[in-house]
């Protein structure tokens, strides 16, 4: 069965900081990869997918991630976080039969 | 489209009685996932639906869980009977066609159960 990892489960930081949040998925088959981002008390936003093609995509916000295939990796990133970015992030990982499998997310606070 | 929509938003029911909880799918979508969130567990996949069919309930915690999806166009979550530990906040979420594996969520109902 596939999985999905986020190394850091908090992760505190100052604005202008960059941010780099970790991700690793286990399935020997196909993948699509996405980044979700939780605002507090809302519901799951995408922030970016990768489908095939050009392994570092760029998402909303001024997010981008890259996809490491022999690394099982799909990191996150943003060079400036603004207090705005204070929220909780989720990889997920897409495989055969259209399941969507999370990670158990990180929450990320920017402090002003 | 109005998104996935979910009812109600907030429920607080007391430990035994029964919950409903209910889901609108985006139009057209085929693929229809319940999730749970929780501060222990993260966000747990229940089960989902591919043309109103159940394709995989492995994650339905126990017998006390059970779903339906009548139609295109709704589905239901129900706990008989419910407990305090199955105080969260559950997710419907919905996608497209098979290669097409971007979900878009609902607002959420958070349960609790006293």
């Amino acid at each position: 069965a596939q999985s999905v990892s986020q190394h850091n489960h908090h992760v505190i930081l100052s604005e202008a900081a960059s941010l780099e949040l970790g991700c690793n998925y286990s399935y020997g088959g196909t993948v699509n990869l996405f980044w979700y981002v939780q605002y507090p008390g809302q519901h799951l936003q995408l922030l970016l997918k990768y489908f095939s093609g050009d392994p570092l995509v760029k998402g909303i916000k001024g997010f981008e991630a890259e996809f490491i295939k022999s690394k099982f990796s799909f990191n996150l990133r943003k060079p400036s976080v603004q207090w705005s970015d204070t929220a909780e992030y989720f990889c997920a990982v897409g495989t055969a039969g259209n399941k969507l499998t999370f990670g158990g997310g990180t929450r990320v606070l920017v402090k002003p | 489209d109005a998104g996935v929509i979910q009812s109600p938003r907030h429920e607080v029911t007391e430990m035994g009685q029964e919950v409903t909880l209910r889901c609108k799918p985006i139009s057209g979508h085929d693929y229809l996932f319940w999730y749970r969130q929780t501060m222990m567990r993260g966000l747990e996949l229940l089960i989902y639906f591919n043309n109103n069919v159940p394709i995989d309930d492995s994650g339905m915690p126990e017998d006390r869980f059970s779903a339906k999806m009548p139609n295109a166009s709704f589905s239901t979550l129900k706990i008989q009977p419910s407990e305090p530990r199955d105080s969260a906040v559950y997710f419907c979420a919905s996608s497209l066609g098979v290669g097409y594996t971007e979900a878009f969520f609902g607002q959420g109902t958070r349960l609790t159960v006293v």
